[in-house]
Formats: C-alpha cells, structure tokens, sequence
C-alpha cells in the first residue's frame, strides 16, 4: 500500500527565513508527486509535478525537489501570504489513485 | 478556462438522510475523483471516474456511490447518512494522460446533525 508521510506537521517562519517541508513516500512504482497548496476552506491548487528522482521545479518563492525516497519543498524568503497548508500526493499507477499525505502547516509570521 | 465547480458548497443534513453532490470538470478533462477530507484524516480518496466507468474505488463503505455522465460530470451520493461523514467532499479533474495532475474545486462542506 502507497504511504506518504510529511513533516513537520507545522512549522512557523518570520517573514524572510527559508526553510524546506519533507515528503518522504513508499510506492510500488511511482508515476508522479504532486505538490498542492490549500488555504483554510478551499481545495488544493496545484503546484507542481515531479516524475523522476533528480527532477527541480520552481515557482516564484517555491522549488520542489525529488529523490526515489522523498521530495523538498523549498521555500526562500517566505511571505505572510505564502502561509497556507502544503499537501503532497503520489500516484503510483492504476490511473488516477492518488494517495495524500496529511499536510504541513505553514504559518509566516511578518 | 473555467476551473472545477461543485455545487452545493453548504449542505446539512441530518442522521440518516441522503445527500446528491455534483462537479462539474474543465472542459476537456475526462477523469474525475472524489476525496473526503477531515482534519484527522486528511485527503482520503473515494473513487474515480473516466469516461462514465468507475476506475478506481477507495476504502469507503457502500453507502458512497457515484456515477459520471456522458459530458463528464459527475455526482456522489451518500446514503444513511452518519455523523462521521461530516466532511469537506472535494472533486478533482484531470487529463487523460496517466500521472498527471489534478485539479480541484473548492468543495462542498457537510455538516450531518
């Protein structure tokens, strides 16, 4: 069974400290992992995808890394407004299972 | 392009009613999924639709059904309803290409009395 597991489950930033969240993930054959962003109330918004150990992408403040046993997700000179809470997911075939991690609570404090 | 929508995004309901919610995917997309989503539990996922075939089915019981229609949309029902289905529902869509991204709506909240 596909397992995700992030950490820390909160974590408080001043405005301008960088800091990373992890996602380390268990799967039979990953096919994708997604990062989402989901504000109190609302459904997640995507953020990015990684397919492959190695892989980068990055958005404005946030870059996302990969490696076959967990992805970071970056975030440099946060912003109150990038308080949210970070979901990371995979798929790992059989289409579109998808299994989620709980989260990790962001607050930046300005 | 229009994102996911989901109706209703308030709903309550009392013990052992039954409750019909709806999505509504981005024009193009085929696949949709249902997740519950609780603050001790997470996304936990339901089931997924392509194509009006159920594809895929998460651990819930047989009281959450749904189906999808021939312009993609779709519906969940929940049966019996019990207080422990108090939940945000939140629907995904995606492409027809295996491991892409999904995107979602802005959910529907249940409150069971």
């Amino acid at each position: 069974e596909d397992q995700v597991t992030q950490s820390p489950e909160a974590l408080r930033l001043q405005e301008g400290e960088s800091s990373s969240l992890n996602c380390s993930y268990t799967v039979s054959g990953l096919r994708g992992l997604f990062w989402y962003r989901q504000d109190p109330g609302k459904g997640p918004e995507f953020l990015f995808t990684l397919y492959s150990a190695g892989e980068e992408k990055e958005k404005e403040r946030l870059k996302a890394t990969l490696t076959k046993k967990e992805s970071f997700l970056h975030i440099t000179a946060p912003k109150p407004e990038d308080s949210a809470t970070y979901l990371c997911a995979v798929n790992s075939g059989g289409y579109q299972k998808v299994t989620f991690g709980i989260g990790t609570k962001l607050q930046v404090i300005p | 392009k229009a994102g996911v929508t989901q109706t209703p995004r308030y709903l309550i309901k009392t013990r052992g009613q039954q409750v019909t919610l709806s999505c509504s995917p981005i024009s193009g997309h085929r696949s949709v999924s249902w997740y519950q989503q609780t603050p001790g539990q997470g996304l936990q996922f339901l089931f997924e639709y392509f194509s009006e075939t159920q594809r895929n089915k998460g651990n819930f019981p047989g009281r959450f059904s749904g189906r999808q229609f021939s312009n993609s949309r779709s519906e969940m029902n929940v049966s019996t309803l019990e207080l422990g289905d108090s939940a945000l529902y939140l629907c995904a869509s995606s492409s027809q290409r295996e491991g892409s991204e999904q995107f979602f709506g802005p959910g529907t909240r249940l409150t069971v009395l």
